[in-house]
Order: C-alpha cells, then structure tokens, then sequence
C-alpha cells in the first residue's frame, strides 16, 4: 500500500494560488492519485484524481510528473471558503482488499 | 447533498453501552465504507463492504462490527463503549469495490461516550 506524505498545513491570502504537494514514493504502476477536501464537521468530498501529467476540473488541477512519486493539487485563487483539510490518497481501482488510507492531510487556512 | 444518509446525527452514550449506526448508501452504489474521525485525528478507515460481503478490515477493534443487509444499508455495532470511542463515524458509498473510485460520504454521526 503506497504511503503518501504532505505537509501537515499550510496558509494563503485570498486569491493566490495554492499549492499542496504530496510523496508517494512507492506508488504502484496501477495506482490511481487522489484528492479529498474536507470541511470541519463534514464528510470528505471528492476533489480531483489522476494517473498521469495533468488533470484539470472546476475546482482544481492536478500535476503528477513523469516518475509519478509525487503530485501536486492547484488550486486557483482562492477563497476564504477553501479553508478545510486537504487529503492526497494513492490507490489501484482493484484495492479493494487494500483500501486508501487518508492520514491527517494538509490543513489548508486561507487568510483575508 | 452526497446521497449518503446516516442516523443519528448526534448520539451521547455511557461508557460500557452498545450502540448501532446506521447508513443508507447513494443508490445503486454497492461498496459501504466506514471511517471514525477523532478529534484532530485523520480518517481512519475501519471496514468495507460489498454487495453484503464483507471486502476490507481496518483498524476495527473487535469490540466493533458491522453488516450490510440485502437492501444495501449497513450498521455499525459499537459495543463496550468507552471514553476513547468519542468520534466523529462516517460512512461513504461507492460504485466500484475498489477503494480508488470516488467515495461519496455521509454527514456522519458524532458519537459522544460519557
């Protein structure tokens, strides 16, 4: 099971970009990348996920570089509402006896 | 709004109680997930089911157990509460039995042992 390592938090004035970056030195050849956000006292959501180069939706891009043992999330100007935690995962569609483990992800503090 | 439904909200129970959480899934999705969340803690993933079978085992105490049921919703039995058992429990659903595929999580429930 690939471990991931990201910085444990991070501040931001609003409407920088912001990047997160997380090792995952051991990834396996199907492993997907992915990324959660989450909201005090909510459930985690869904941001983004990617294999290879870059992924890009609504909400953020994803860069992973051609070795794939790190990946950056991105996310554009942000705002006051993106303060949450941040979680990078590293999984194969087929780990379903090996599930992802979340850790404690990169707490995210945006600043007026 | 994820699909995913859990109840309770809020549960405030006495050290050595039981007590059972109970999630529906979005529908059609067949993979269960459970999570507690301590505070300032991580995610940890406790245990997964698939179509009714158990998938994946977590670090779930043995005091804890769950099932899911043919209609797809699952429970989570805690039993012998005690104070370290003060969490937040999420569940999450998912199409796919892999754990890469997109997790869609419930509102939690936030168990409060006294």
């Amino acid at each position: 099971l690939a471990k991931t390592t990201q910085p444990i938090s991070m501040d931001s004035y609003e409407g920088q970009e912001v990047n997160i970056t997380c090792s995952h030195n051991n990834i396996a050849t199907n492993d997907y990348i992915t990324w959660y956000q989450q909201f005090p006292s909510q459930g985690p959501r869904f941001i983004i996920q990617g294999y290879k180069t870059k992924v890009t939706n609504e909400v953020a891009s994803l860069f992973i570089p051609a070795d794939r043992k790190s990946s950056t999330l991105s996310l554009p100007r942000v705002s006051l509402s993106d303060t949450a935690v941040y979680y990078c995962l590293v999984g194969g569609p087929n780990s379903g006896n090996t599930p992802l483990v979340f850790g404690k992800g990169t707490r995210l503090s945006v600043i007026a | 709004d994820s699909g995913v439904t859990q109840t309770p909200k809020h549960l405030i129970t006495a050290t050595g109680q039981r007590v059972t959480l109970r999630c529906s899934p979005r529908s059609g999705d067949l993979s269960v997930y459970w999570y507690q969340q301590s505070l300032d803690q991580g995610l940890q993933f406790l245990i997964q089911y698939y179509n009714g079978e158990e998938r994946a085992k977590g670090n779930i105490l043995e005091r804890f157990s769950a099932q899911q049921f043919p209609d797809l919703h699952s429970e989570l039995n805690l039993s012998s509460l005690e104070l370290g058992d003060s969490a937040l429990y999420f569940c999450a659903s998912s199409s796919q039995i892999g754990g890469s595929y997109e997790q869609y999580f419930g509102p939690g429930t936030r168990l409060t042992v006294t």
